[in-house]
């Protein structure tokens, strides 16, 4: 089936520093995915969803300046937190849609010290 | 609209029994319905979906669920539990295909010997 990889699987960085994380869809051209935090033990929230060639969209509460999402082809989506800080800690993941089920990456784990 | 509730963040069963894992969805258009499986720091595996016709799904590794629309409910099965199923499922809605979900809160499985 549909691949969709996500890059770094984890990251540990200093408060106040950036953070970039890829999704990429490997055999397929994806113009819309998503993206979804999920704190320890707790369900996945989209963040928002990234629209190729055009300016994401953000769920309600979620900070569209800490939380830059850039679509610039059908195959990659970028999430960039920026400024990190400790309670920006969490499971990031991203998804795809394909024509017969969403296709999830594996996931980056960020922890902000 | 859609929302998916999970009863019982937590199901314990020995191994060789049967596996119930409760789902109930709203949803204000023909809802589509899946179930994940998340196994630590990695992505969600699709298990099974329901999208129109047959309401008995059978899914990977077992696993089946049925949709019941006049009960709202979407409920996943396992005659004889692994260990290996020990892990956290996620049950999901969408009302616009494969594309923005909707997940619930997740219910840890705990497989003892």
């Amino acid at each position: 089936g549909a691949v969709v990889s996500q890059h770094p699987s984890w990251v540990i960085c200093k408060s106040g520093t950036s953070v970039k994380i890829e999704c990429r869809s490997l055999d397929f051209q994806a113009t819309t995915m998503f993206w979804y935090r999920q704190f320890p033990k707790q369900s996945l929230m989209l963040m928002a969803t990234s629209n190729e060639g055009s300016k994401a969209t953000y769920e309600q509460g979620v900070e569209k300046d800490k939380f830059l999402i850039n679509h610039a082809s059908l195959t990659l989506s970028t999430l960039t937190v920026t400024s990190a800080h400790p309670e920006d800690s969490s499971f990031y993941i991203c998804s795809a849609g394909g024509n017969t089920e969403a296709f999830f990456g594996q996931g980056t784990r960020l922890t902000v010290v | 609209a859609q929302s998916v509730t999970q009863l019982g963040s937590h199901v314990s069963v020995s191994e060789g029994a049967l596996v119930l894992l409760r789902c109930n969805y709203s949803s204000s258009v023909p809802p589509y319905l899946f179930w994940y499986v998340q196994y630590p720091n990695q992505g969600l595996q699709l298990l099974l979906k329901y999208t129109t016709g047959a309401t008995l799904v059978k899914g990977i590794n077992g696993f089946e669920a049925e949709f019941k629309k006049s009960e709202t409910s979407f409920h996943l099965t396992k005659p004889s539990a692994h260990m290996s199923d020990a892990a956290e499922y996620f049950c999901a809605v969408s009302g616009t295909g494969f594309q923005k979900l909707v997940f619930g809160t997740g219910t840890r499985l705990l497989v003892s010997p």
